[in-house]
C-alpha cells in the first residue's frame, strides 16, 4: 500500500545536538511538507518541497533545515539552534492540487 | 493575511448527540480550498473534506454534512448521531491558489477536541 513513513515514532535530544527525522513516500507524490504541532495549537508550515532540489521556507523554518534530494524523501533536520524543539512533527506529501496526505508523525522531546 | 479560526477549543458531547464544530476563515484570495482533518489519539491526520471556494453546496456523507457559506467566511462541520469512534481534535484548514504561486501549503486552524462520551 503507497503512503508516508516518518521515522523514528519518538526521539530524544540533547543540549547542542542535531537531529533527523526521515519521511518517505511511495505515493509519487511531487510536493512535500514539514510541519510543527504544538499541544493545543494548529499545524505550522516548516519547510516545503514541491521538486527535487528545491524547497521553501514555511512560516517557522528558523532552527530547521530540510533537503530533497530524491522524490520520495524529504528528510528534516532539527538543529542546536532551535531553542524550543520539543513537539509533535508531522510530514505530508500532495500532487496536482490533491488533499495533502499525512505521516504518522514523530514525537520530538528534549532530555 | 489568511487565517483559520476554531473557536471551539473542546467540545463534549454525550453519544448520539449531533454537534457542530465551527470554522471560520479569512483570505484575500478568492479562489482557494477549505479542508478539515481529523486526527484520532494516533497522531495521524486523516483527510475528511475539500470544498473548492466556487462550490458553496452543502455536502453530506453519511454521518458527516458540511455547510459552506463564503457571505460570512464559514465553513462548519456537523456529525449527526455522534459515535465514541468520533473522539479525535478536528482541523479546518485553507489552501491558497494563488495563481502561479500556488503552493499548495494548508493553514489551519487551532483545533477542535471531541470528546463523545458513552
Amino acid at each position: 500500500d503507497g503512503g508516508i513513513t516518518q521515522s523514528p515514532k519518538y526521539l530524544f535530544r540533547k543540549e547542542g545536538q542535531n537531529v533527523t527525522l526521515s519521511c518517505e513516500q511511495n505515493l509519487n507524490h511531487d510536493a512535500m511538507y514539514w510541519y510543527r504541532q504544538d499541544p493545543g495549537q494548529g499545524l505550522r508550515l516548516i519547510y516545503y518541497s514541491q521538486i527535487v532540489n528545491d524547497f521553501q521556507k514555511g512560516d517557522i523554518a528558523e532552527g530547521y533545515s530540510v533537503s530533497r534530494e530524491k522524490k520520495e524523501s524529504f528528510p528534516l533536520t532539527v538543529t542546536s539552534a532551535q531553542k524550543n524543539p520539543t513537539a509533535f512533527y508531522l510530514c505530508a506529501s500532495s500532487i496536482d492540487r490533491k488533499p495533502q496526505h499525512f505521516g504518522d508523525g514523530t514525537r520530538l522531546s528534549i532530555l | 493575511a489568511q487565517k483559520v479560526t476554531q473557536a471551539q477549543t473542546e467540545i463534549s458531547v454525550v453519544e448520539k448527540e449531533d454537534v457542530t464544530l465551527d470554522c471560520v476563515y479569512e483570505t484575500r484570495d478568492t479562489t482557494y480550498y477549505l479542508f478539515w482533518y481529523k486526527q484520532p489519539p494516533s497522531g495521524e491526520l486523516v483527510f475528511l473534506i475539500r470544498r473548492n471556494s466556487f462550490d458553496e453546496q452543502n455536502e453530506i456523507s453519511g454521518r458527516y454534512s458540511w455547510n459552506f457559506q463564503k457571505s460570512t467566511s464559514s465553513f462548519n462541520f456537523t456529525i449527526t448521531a455522534s459515535q465514541v469512534v468520533d473522539s479525535a481534535v478536528y482541523f479546518c484548514a485553507l489552501s491558497d491558489l494563488h495563481g502561479s504561486s500556488n503552493t499548495g501549503k494548508l493553514i489551519f486552524g487551532q483545533g477542535t477536541t471531541l470528546q463523545v462520551k458513552p
